[in-house]
């Protein structure tokens, strides 16, 4: 299909592991993107990783890249309160200046 | 260091009326993208500017048009608005050499009525 997927919600308790899952389109896109926007705000970069890669860690971040299922996740370790908003999958695929291509994004509520 | 930055913040407009948006780029980037988010979707790409012209374009109509200054700001506008226009257009930037990284600005919220 055409859509970059993601399941729309997901909750956690406090202090447990996230994980949120995407599956993209393109199996020749070049880099992959997690971006994580709160209410009213624009979207910020989280993590990226090259389609090279099967793992990148920063920090509490975690990308894991499953290039044959065209499968890419993201765990979030320890998760805080401030860790809730809605967090988008994008690809970039090749030739040139090829723009993001988004999912609809999965709200992550973190419970107390 | 100013990240991307977009002005203004809100506006209403009604239908039939014509908008126009601004963005600056984060220091250093001389690529800027428009992309528009609808309620409960995830952004989709509008076009791409650099070197004051529009280098690629995504599945929007010819309502839709911008535009580049030489100090690599750039301009978002909608002729002959719409109800489905409504949405929050968000603009990313980035590097000539590292423009496979967008950096987005808090996006400026449009309601048509």
């Amino acid at each position: 299909g055409e859509d970059v997927e993601q399941s729309l919600f997901l909750s956690v308790r406090e202090g447990d592991s996230s994980v949120i899952n995407c599956t993209y389109t393109d199996s020749s896109s070049t880099y992959l993107y997690w971006y994580k926007q709160e209410p009213g705000a624009g979207l910020q970069l989280l993590t990226y990783i090259f389609s090279n890669m099967d793992m990148k860690q920063d920090q509490r971040l975690t990308v894991l890249l499953n290039k044959k299922d065209k499968h890419l996740s993201l765990r979030i370790a320890d998760t805080q309160t401030g860790d809730s908003a809605i967090y988008f999958c994008a690809e970039k695929r090749p030739s040139g200046n090829t723009p993001l291509v988004f999912g609809k994004g999965t709200r992550l509520s973190v419970i107390a | 260091d100013a990240g991307v930055t977009q002005s203004p913040t809100h506006l209403i407009k009604t239908r039939g009326q014509q908008v126009t948006l601004r963005c600056s780029p984060k220091s250093g980037h001389d690529t800027v993208s428009w992309y528009q988010q609808a309620l409960g979707q995830g952004p989709q790409f509008i076009f791409q500017y650099y070197e004051e012209e529009e280098r690629q374009r995504g599945n929007f109509p010819d309502r839709f048009s911008g535009h580049q200054f030489p100090n690599y700001s750039s301009e978002l506008n909608v002729n002959a608005l719409l109800l489905g226009d409504s949405a929050l257009y968000l603009c990313a930037s980035s590097p000539t050499k590292g423009r496979n990284t967008q950096y987005f600005g808090p996006g400026t919220r449009l309601t048509v009525l």
